[in-house]
């Protein structure tokens, strides 16, 4: 069974930096894109990340590129998103998600809620 | 970036009503479409890929259809447990993206 468990979420200051981790069983994560996506409260979803398989290329959003960074530890079966400079209108639900393009299956989500 | 249009942004329906939703993409995305549900406090689930192919698990009652910029995604016999939320997604070009949503409620 595939199963996708974010983690690292958390209320946080305007300007600071928060990193969420995504721990990955049931397939064999090293053979798979990844993606974070995350949802406003009460607003619709928006992809944010994509990274390949094996790290050779990453794709971001306008709205964090040069922000965020995301990268993954195949032998942890781990993706990560390092989030820097926070600011108000990046409070969400932060989803990831297995799939090489389409995106087949989500993590249950983590909250990060930037807030002074 | 492709802008995916769906309407309508909520639909009402009694139980037994089929029910259609439309995504248009401001350009051609080869039917790289996916359909997707999601309920209150929930993770978004793919019922949809590739414009028509249910994944495994989702009732035979949801279809979809559509080619070039214009794309469609029904119930029929709409159920209590398909009160929900539901996305369209373009995966033909980076980077991906959603229609805003369109949510269900019952009459």
């Amino acid at each position: 069974e595939v199963q996708l468990v974010e983690s690292g979420g958390g209320l946080v200051q305007p300007g600071s930096s928060l990193k969420l981790s995504c721990v990955a069983s049931g397939f064999t994560f090293s053979s798979y894109n990844m993606h974070w996506i995350r949802q406003a409260p009460k607003k619709g979803l928006e992809w944010i990340a994509l990274i390949y398989y094996d790290s050779s290329n990453k794709y971001y959003a306008d709205s964090v590129k040069g922000r965020f960074t995301i990268s993954r530890d195949n032998s942890k079966n781990t993706l990560y998103l390092e989030m820097n400079s926070l600011r108000s209108e990046d409070t969400a639900m932060y989803y990831c998600a297995k799939g090489d393009w389409e995106l087949d299956y989500w993590g249950q989500g983590v909250m990060v809620t930037v807030s002074s | 970036d492709i802008q995916m249009t769906q309407s309508p942004p909520s639909l009402s329906a009694s139980l037994g009503d089929k029910v259609t939703i439309t995504c248009q993409a401001s350009q051609n995305i080869n039917k790289y479409i996916a359909w997707y549900q999601q309920k209150p406090g929930k993770a978004p689930r793919l019922l949809i890929r590739y414009t028509s192919t249910l994944e495994s698990g989702t009732p035979s009652r949801f279809s979809g259809s559509g080619s070039g910029r214009d794309y469609s995604f029904s119930i029929s016999n709409v159920e209590s447990e398909d009160i929900a939320s539901y996305y369209c997604l373009q995966y033909d070009n980076l980077p991906p993206t959603f229609g805003g949503g369109t949510k269900l409620e019952l009459k």
